[in-house]
């Protein structure tokens, strides 16, 4: 059975400073993996996905993750956050081949203070 | 085009209530997906179908909840009777070819007094 580990429920961090939320899988076959974020009564937004080829995958406003299969990750990371980043992000991952549905973590809040 | 919509956004009853939440996904997407959120046990899958058939119901909690998609535009959670311990965010989502994103909609926030 699949499961997805968010390590830290809340990171806070300056304005303009780095990030990394860290993520970590488990699965015994190839995975699909995803960054969601949700912002407060709202549903989830796709933030970046991995489904092939490159381990190193961007999202149009400034995140990147990279897909490390030796050490089952999926960190996620922003050079330099925005009040606006301030949000829950969730990591999930679905079998491929498989299953469809997705497995989450169980979130990080990225708290960016000024 | 327009994204997955829920209905309602907001659902306040009474313990042994019927409750129905809805949804229409994306035009052209063939899976559908109900997952639940809640503080205590975060995001969790309830059900999904692929092209209007039940595919893992395995995530619904009891016989008190139920789900149908009759057809490929309309979809359909029902809880009855309805209790406090079902409070909780519920999310549709829908994709296409399953392994492509899913794409969320905003979700029902359902209170049971």
């Amino acid at each position: 059975a699949q499961s997805v580990t968010q390590l830290d429920s809340q990171v806070p961090v300056f304005e303009e400073a780095p990030v990394e939320l860290r993520c970590n899988y488990s699965s015994s076959v190839s995975v699909y993996l995803f960054w969601y974020v949700q912002y407060p009564n709202q549903g989830l937004q796709l933030l970046l996905k991995y489904l092939s080829g490159s381990t190193l995958v961007e999202s149009i406003n400034g995140f990147e993750a990279e897909f490390n299969k030796s050490q089952t990750s999926f960190h996620l990371r922003k050079p330099s956050v925005h009040i606006s980043d301030t949000a829950e992000y969730f990591c999930a991952v679905s079998d491929h081949p498989g299953r469809r549905a997705l497995t989450f973590g169980s979130g990080t809040r990225l708290q960016v203070q000024p | 085009d327009a994204g997955v919509i829920q209905s309602p956004r907001h659902e306040v009853t009474e313990m042994g209530q019927e409750v129905t939440l809805r949804c229409k996904p994306i035009s052209g997407h063939d899976y559908l997906f109900w997952y639940r959120q809640t503080m205590m046990r975060g995001l969790e899958l309830l059900i999904y179908f692929n092209n209007n058939v039940p595919i893992d119901d395995s995530g619904m909690p009891e016989d008190r909840f139920s789900a149908k998609m009759p057809n490929a535009s309309f979809s359909t959670l029902k809880i009855q009777p309805s209790e406090p311990r079902d409070s909780a965010v519920y999310f549709c989502a829908s994709s296409h070819q399953g392994y492509q994103p899913q794409h969320f909609g905003d979700g029902t926030r359902l209170s049971i007094l």
